[in-house]
């Protein structure tokens, strides 16, 4: 997605926090910060979406700047099965386009 | 936990035949969607489709594709004359809000020989 831009891979030690950064300087003021992932061979998982304010769930956590130019999610105490694909994604949900378009995204592998 | 299934898991076919992927969305979700993932390429939006029409689709959608939903719960992707260009992963995705998140299921792997 040319909106975001994210690094390629990442990896992460077992039980420690996973912070995975995205960039989004052209953000516009009603689009939204959407994260998904995709576990090999699974089809997308929605995670947590904001477009201001610091966002929580049972999952991940996401931190937006305040210029709201980048954000990073946070998995506060990774697994192995945490091992994905994971996609920052920008949009505008009263745009009339209910549709995410998916980048490359960041490969992050939770290692032992 | 309510989920979005898809059947077959896989399906193999012979260029130019006809196929029909199959998707039970969750069962109060009106917004209903088709993506694929070819082997090592992005994920695709195909269509989406509320109120028993289409609301959006990309330009692969083209006339070889078509999306029905037969009855209360199913919901369906044809393609008419599949190419070898076809082969991928082909998954659907529901939500309640159109806005909102969307449900994956765990897709179809279609293979066109």
């Amino acid at each position: 997605d040319a909106k975001t831009t994210q690094p390629t891979s990442m990896d992460c030690a077992e039980g420690r926090a996973a912070n995975l950064p995205c960039n989004h300087s052209t953000i516009s003021g009603n689009e939204y910060v959407y994260w998904y992932r995709q576990i090999h061979s699974q089809g997308p998982q929605y995670i947590i979406h904001g477009l201001k304010n610091n966002e929580t769930n049972e999952m991940a956590s996401l931190i937006i700047t305040e210029d709201r130019k980048s954000s990073t999610l946070i998995l506060p105490h990774a697994t192995l099965r945490d091992t994905a694909v994971y996609y920052c994604i920008v949009r505008d949900p009263s745009g009339g386009s209910y549709i995410p378009t998916f980048g490359r995204g960041t490969s992050l592998i939770v290692h032992p | 936990e309510p989920e979005v299934t898809q059947t077959p898991s896989h399906q193999v076919t012979q260029m130019g035949q006809e196929v029909i992927l199959r998707c039970v969305p969750i069962s109060n979700h009106l917004y209903f969607y088709w993506y694929r993932q070819i082997l090592g390429q992005k994920v695709e939006f195909l269509v989406s489709f509320y109120n028993n029409e289409i609301s959006e689709k990309s330009e692969i959608f083209d006339d070889q594709f078509s999306v029905e939903r037969p009855d209360g719960s199913n919901f369906t992707l044809k393609i008419r004359s599949t190419k070898l260009e076809d082969s991928a992963m082909y998954f659907c995705a529901s939500s309640d809000r159109g806005a909102d998140e969307q449900f994956f299921g765990p897709g179809t792997r279609l293979t066109v020989l």
